[in-house]
């Protein structure tokens, strides 16, 4: 069955730290992967997608992926993480016409 | 601002009582859903409505019933809650309907079912 897994519920880094968040998928086809983040109070907002060519996409906000078939992997990365970063960030496939399937979700807490 | 718009945005409610949630898009989208978001939990694709037509309804009690009167508004009318129903609701819409589109979230109704 199709799934998307973040194995990290919460992470904690300084502020001026990398970051990286972990997502992998299960799923047959080449699949369309999206990262999206939500903020205290608001709905999700996304950050990239990558549906298919280079294997490193950039987003907003500074952030970029890598999608790396090998590993089923789909992480996001931020070199220099700021106090504002702090949110909730989801890990989605598209698996078909209808249907995304998000992952639980990745709390991100800023250190000072 | 996404351009999706969900009223109220806190919502208290009795067993017995019977409410509406109210969601609006100022895209020009075709494609709108309802996911519900509960603590620790994925994202729940609650149903998708294109072009006005319910495409997809994933196993959702009857006590959830959704109304697409037109491809700007969602509503998700709900009538003898339980208390396990209390959690985020979301709306999203999308240029056309599915998983290989951007979606676009609306800030949520924060339900609780007393």
């Amino acid at each position: 069955a199709q799934s998307v897994t973040q194995p990290d519920i919460h992470i904690t880094v300084s502020e001026g730290a990398s970051l990286e968040l972990r997502c992998n998928y299960s799923y047959g086809a080449t699949p369309y992967l999206f990262w999206y983040v939500q903020s205290p109070g608001q709905g999700l907002q996304l950050l990239l997608k990558y549906f298919s060519g280079d294997t490193l996409v950039q987003g907003i906000k500074g952030f970029e992926a890598e999608f790396k078939r090998s590993q089923s992997s789909f992480n996001l990365r931020k070199p220099s993480v700021h106090w504002s970063d702090a949110a909730e960030y989801f890990c989605a496939v598209g698996i078909n016409n209808n249907d995304m399937r998000f992952g639980a979700g990745t709390r991100l807490t800023v250190k000072p | 601002e996404t351009g999706v718009t969900q009223t109220p945005r806190h919502l208290v409610m009795g067993m017995t009582n019977k409410k509406s949630l109210k969601c609006e898009q100022h895209l020009g989208h075709n494609a709108m859903y309802w996911y519900k978001q509960s603590a620790k939990k994925p994202l729940e694709l609650m149903f998708v409505y294109s072009l006005e037509e319910r495409v997809e309804n994933n196993s959702v009690p009857s006590r959830f019933s959704p109304e697409c009167p037109n491809s700007s508004h969602l509503f998700l009318h709900l009538h003898t809650l339980q208390p396990e129903d209390s959690a985020l609701y979301l709306c999203a819409s999308s240029q056309t309907s599915g998983g290989l589109n951007e979606q676009f979230f609306g800030p949520g109704t924060r339900l609780t079912v007393l």
